[in-house]
């Protein structure tokens, strides 16, 4: 079955400090994604990825950078978290082609302290 | 840009009545269509798609239609469950791979 996992589950981090999510698929997808979703709202693109070494830039790129150095692991880093950045974030994976649906992680909660 | 409108944040019922969550968009062409249920604690998960005018999408139970002339693909579900609670989304997709969601629905089932 089709699997996408995200580490950590949860986090705590200090404004300011730096902060790196983790994601890894093996349904040898080439789209890889990364949303955040705050507390009654929904899901907002903030960068993604068709290959390896290339990342995109999604509806809500400021203050984050993303990673992609295999088709396996795409990675969202804060450089300079910030307390708006609390949120739950959660990675996509997903076969090219419009007609097909997205796999999502379980998430990862992060609070901005 | 392409976009998705949900237009109910939240829909309450009562064990066996009938649900329809209304969700309409704006595409060029014949993007895929979809609607995706999240659970608490969990990512969301695909429940069906449609890829066409006139094609009916469903899965558990649930079920929606292809509407290109209204721009719409309304959920619907005739007898909700308890176990039916959950967040609905509906997405699209478009033909440069672009994904597009809803703000979702909170669906509050009473027993």
């Amino acid at each position: 079955e089709a699997a996408v996992t995200q580490s950590p589950r949860s986090k705590v981090a200090v404004t300011g400090g730096k902060v790196t999510l983790s994601c890894h698929q093996t349904n040898n997808h080439d789209y890889m994604y990364w949303y955040r979703q705050d507390t009654g709202h929904g899901l907002r693109l903030i960068h993604y990825s068709y290959v390896a070494d290339s990342t995109e830039k999604g509806d809500i790129p400021d203050g984050y950078k993303a990673s992609r150095p295999s088709q396996e692991n795409f990675s969202l880093i804060l450089e300079l978290a910030s307390l708006s950045q609390t949120a739950v974030y959660f990675c996509a994976s997903r076969r090219t082609g419009a007609s097909y649906e997205q796999y999502f992680g379980p998430g990862t909660r992060l609070t901005v302290l | 840009g392409d976009s998705v409108t949900q237009t109910e944040g939240q829909v309450a019922l009562s064990e066996e009545d009938f649900l329809t969550i209304h969700c309409n968009y704006s595409a060029s062409g014949y993007p895929a269509l979809f609607w995706y249920v999240q659970y608490p604690g969990e990512g969301p998960q695909f429940l069906f798609r449609a890829s066409r005018d006139k094609e009916k999408g469903s899965s558990r139970g649930f079920e929606a239609t292809y509407n290109k002339e209204a721009t719409s693909f309304h959920l619907q579900k005739a007898s909700v469950q308890e176990s039916d609670s959950a967040v609905y989304y509906c997405a699209l997709s478009d033909y440069n791979n672009r994904i597009f969601f809803g703000d979702g629905t909170q669906l509050v089932v009473k027993p």
